[in-house]
């Protein structure tokens, strides 16, 4: 199955600083997902991104599937992004995310 | 419509037991999915239902747990025999294939401690 790396697992930041976040993934992919875990454990959708570059407010992401990587950007960082990035491709049958580990983000304010 | 809807939301039981799991997905979606995510880690797939049709099961779903979703609206999570590697935290998805994966929403799941 596909196997799923995210990097750095852990990020500290100050308030108002930019940061990214990268995913690698071993096999081409039809679909990718970025997710947010926050502090209470709600997983909230904020990019699906299977390939090219999505802006929405101060987050990005850029997938280069022949690479086989996405990036998110967080510009601006505030406190209220601290919590864990996830991505996510779909399973070969396209039904079920194959979670990577996560990038726990801290934001100090 | 508030969501994907979980209850309880924390579960604490002594080893041996048995404990159930209720997921209401959103009302229109007709996929629903299970996944179970320890700490530290990502959330794995369990098994997910079209309508009331189980029609995957990941090998992480050993026999002492069992899924239905009677009558396709609201589904439950059995495990029986609970064992101290069984805590998790449970999370429900739904979405409905018209929207995309885009769709998919999760639930604020539920956390089950073993003791």
């Amino acid at each position: 199955g596909i196997q799923v790396e995210q990097s750095p697992p852990d990020l500290i930041l100050q308030e108002g600083a930019n940061s990214t976040l990268r995913c690698n993934f071993s096999d081409s992919v039809n679909n990718l997902q970025w997710f947010h875990q926050n502090p209470w454990g709600q997983l909230i959708n904020l990019f699906y991104i299977p390939s090219g570059t999505k802006q929405n407010g101060r987050l990005s992401a850029t997938t280069v599937a022949t690479e086989r990587y996405s990036l998110l950007y967080i510009s601006s960082s505030q406190t209220t992004d601290s919590g864990v990035y996830f991505c996510a491709p779909l399973d070969n049958y396209g039904q079920n995310f194959v979670f990577g580990p996560g990038t726990r983000l801290s934001v100090l304010p | 419509d508030t969501g994907v809807s979980q209850n309880p939301r924390h579960k604490i039981t002594k080893r041996g037991q048995n404990v159930t799991f209720r997921c209401d997905p959103i009302s229109e979606h007709n996929r629903l999915y299970w996944y179970r995510q320890t700490l530290g880690q990502g959330p794995e797939f369990l098994t997910y239902f079209q309508n009331e049709a189980q029609l995957e099961k990941s090998r992480l779903l050993s026999d002492r747990f069992s899924a239905e979703r009677p009558k396709g609206s609201f589904s439950t999570l059995e495990i029986q025999r609970t064992e101290q590697g069984d805590s998790a935290m449970y999370l429900c998805a739904s979405r409905f294939p018209g929207q995309g994966i885009g769709g998919y929403t999760f639930g604020s799941g539920t956390r089950l401690t073993v003791v």
